[in-house]
């Protein structure tokens, strides 16, 4: 089983759209967990940390089911903006700061 | 707002050479790390470093990579003998207490 899993996508939706994106990890004893987003040829730019209780920031509000493990983000009301690759990311639990990358979901907003 | 440099931007070399890649994590930052992107894939940890010294590694970062920190500000990654597969995006991170990481504009390194 791959450590980070997503669905690549694309998802193609218009400006003003809901879209959810979800992730699951393997490694049960992870213990931080991430949304950073990616624009092509571009560094990974952090989104935000995700929290048990699941936070908000904005438009954007992530969730963690740590029975399942399972990480989720939603984005309410999308820009043109948003288009971007998001990718999910896990400590895996051999170091607090080894992070691993899914492959990401692409998100293209169209007007 | 503060953010990590990375040079140079894009660096081309012959397969066997050596290269350097240089970074500037974020000032008040303690924890450092190398990772890479070979195009089309998922990014790859390589190092991380602390206090000085590596606290973990990859599999991909065998005995042709060394890190350092020369100074109290750059952050270096030496690939010893490059080779084709080498070629990738390198980015540096840095983080501070939390585990929360923040990456370079990277360097693109091809290998001929």
């Amino acid at each position: 089983r791959k450590e980070v899993e997503q669905d690549p996508g694309p998802f193609n939706v218009p400006e003003g759209a809901t879209v959810a994106f979800n992730c699951t990890y393997s490694n049960s004893a992870s213990q931080s967990f991430f949304w950073y987003r990616q624009d092509c040829r571009k560094e990974p730019k952090l989104l935000m940390s995700v929290y048990s209780s699941g936070n908000e920031d904005g438009r954007f509000t992530a969730q963690l089911n740590r029975a399942s493990q399972y990480i989720s983000l939603l984005i309410r009301d999308s820009k043109l903006s948003d288009s971007a690759t998001y990718l999910c990311v896990v400590n895996t639990g051999r170091g607090y700061s080894t992070l691993t990358f899914g492959k990401g979901t692409m998100l293209l907003v169209s007007p | 707002e503060p953010e990590v440099t990375q040079t140079p931007s894009h660096q081309v070399t012959q397969m066997g050479q050596e290269v350097i890649l240089r970074c500037v994590p974020i000032s008040n930052h303690l924890y450092f790390y190398w990772y890479r992107q070979i195009l089309g894939q998922k990014v790859e940890f390589l190092v991380s470093f602390y206090n000085n010294e590596i606290s973990e590694k990859s599999e991909i970062f065998d005995d042709q990579f060394s890190v350092e920190r020369p100074d109290g500000s750059n952050f270096t990654l030496k690939i010893r003998s490059t080779k084709l597969e080498d070629s990738a995006m390198y980015f540096c991170a840095s983080s501070g207490w939390t585990n929360e990481q923040y990456f370079g504009p990277g360097t693109r390194l091809t290998v001929t």
